[in-house]
């Protein structure tokens, strides 16, 4: 059972736009969120990440929104550059401090 | 600072042989993690050490993997014998704390002919 969902397989982006990229969750009880961006060969590596006390975090072009009724979180990157082109996957932490990845959502942002 | 230091890259065994993988975590991280990562899907947690103790396992198949951190600072992580299944990234990861974000390391990509 996924517990962390990322419907997005991939996005293509031109550079300079924003790109949004979009996870949801079924566990209320998930209090830690985080964003990870991988490069192809490497480890993921952490980018971003909020609290379920907080609804919005900020990092330079990174922002995480968090809205937990809808239990939907993002990440928005502003403006987006060829560089940020990875894989990024969104992750969870549950109460006993076990985290959850979901599948990944591909970005490629066109020059 | 180093980061996660994990070898080998690369493993090419056949089904029923037996693999090892190691990690060196980031120096003063207290929490370590195993994560198997199949081809298109997030990393799944194996195991965590929270120093030499194991703070949860309940994911790792307990008849054919093992993983052990003595002295609370390397790892290794066992697979006897190997499936086909098996076939995955595994990627170790370290953070001060289960509180703090994971550093993880660039993974073992194994494949199970």
């Amino acid at each position: 059972d996924q517990q962390v969902k990322q419907n997005s397989p991939s996005l293509s982006v031109q550079e300079g736009r924003i790109s949004i990229l979009n996870c949801d969750y079924t566990n209320s009880m998930f209090d830690y969120f985080l964003w990870y961006k991988k490069y192809p060969a490497e480890g993921p590596t952490f980018l971003i990440s909020i609290s379920s006390i907080k609804d919005k975090n900020e990092d330079g072009r990174f922002t995480v929104f968090l809205n937990k009724s809808a239990k939907h979180l993002s990440l928005h990157i502003v403006p987006s550059q060829p560089g940020d082109s990875a894989v990024y996957f969104c992750a969870a932490r549950d109460t006993g401090n076990q985290f959850y990845f979901g599948t990944g959502t591909s970005l490629t942002v066109i020059p | 600072e180093a980061g996660v230091a994990q070898s080998p890259r690369y493993k090419i065994i056949e089904k029923r042989q037996s693999v090892a993988f190691w990690c060196n975590p980031i120096s003063g991280h207290a929490t370590l993690y195993w994560y198997q990562q199949i081809l298109g899907q997030g990393p799944k947690l194996l195991i965590q050490f929270q120093n030499n103790g194991v703070v949860d396992d309940s994911q790792l198949p307990k008849d054919r993997f093992s993983a052990e951190r003595l002295k609370g600072v390397d790892s290794t992580l066992k697979i006897q014998p190997a499936k086909l299944e098996d076939s995955a990234v595994y990627l170790c990861a370290s953070s001060h704390s289960g509180y703090q974000p994971q550093h993880f390391g660039d993974g073992t990509r194994l494949s199970i002919l």
